[in-house]
């Protein structure tokens, strides 16, 4: 069976720091893709970044960008200059590669200070 | 471009009562389709998923039911709510691949009293 934890129930950070959310995951598959959800307060659960197992060179979209270690079986999300909409819970995902279904964990409540 | 309707935004219903939520897809053809169940500041328990028409797989044991009448339509059951049934439900679809994710739509929160 696969399952996604993430160990950080809640984070603080100052705005415009750098805050890192840590995610990890057990599976027996090679192929699959990791993703992370963003969900603000409005609960609308926004893609924020996917990366696929196969491919070494971690994903990057703008201020959000991946840590991913296979064998370590880790996937962390880090924000860079941390803006105040990015109050939200973030959610970890793990879909296998051969099937169309999340696993998720079971999210980080991230609070921007201003 | 495709787009997730899900209704409604709000439900009170009181316990006993039946339950029926809506989700509907547009812009594409054969989506697999998800019902999410939230409970307040938890992670999210799959519930219900469809490869197709007619075709539901159950994840949980529980008082819910789901069906797929048509290609992207989605419904989410109960004959009869209970209080433990009160959360906030989301639909979700994706495109078979899963390789973009899924798009979500905006939720139902339930109460149920």
């Amino acid at each position: 069976a696969q399952t996604v934890t993430q160990s950080q129930p809640e984070m603080s950070v100052q705005e415009a720091e750098t805050v890192t959310l840590s995610c990890t995951y057990d599976t027996s598959e090679n192929n699959y893709y990791l993703f992370w959800y963003k969900q603000p307060p409005s609960r609308q659960m926004i893609l924020v970044i996917r990366q696929e197992a196969y491919k070494q060179q971690n994903a990057t979209e703008n201020r959000f960008s991946v840590n991913f270690q296979k064998a370590a079986k880790s996937f962390s999300l880090k924000i860079s200059d941390s803006q105040l909409g990015d109050t939200a819970m973030y959610f970890c995902a793990f879909m296998r590669g051969n099937f169309n279904k999340f696993y998720f964990g079971s999210g980080t409540k991230l609070n921007v200070k201003p | 471009s495709q787009t997730i309707h899900q209704w409604p935004a709000t439900l009170v219903q009181p316990v006993g009562s039946p339950l029926s939520l809506e989700c509907t897809v547009e812009g594409t053809s054969n989506p697999n389709l998800y019902w999410y169940r939230q409970a307040a500041g938890r992670g999210l328990q799959l519930l219900f998923y469809s490869v197709g028409i007619g075709q539901i797989s159950s994840e949980v044991p529980q008082n819910l039911s789901a069906s797929r009448p048509q290609d992207r339509q989605f419904i989410l059951s109960s004959k009869k709510l209970l209080l433990s049934d009160s959360g906030f439900y989301l639909c979700a679809w994706s495109d078979g691949t899963g390789n973009y994710g899924y798009t979500f739509g905006s939720g139902t929160r339930l109460t149920v009293v």
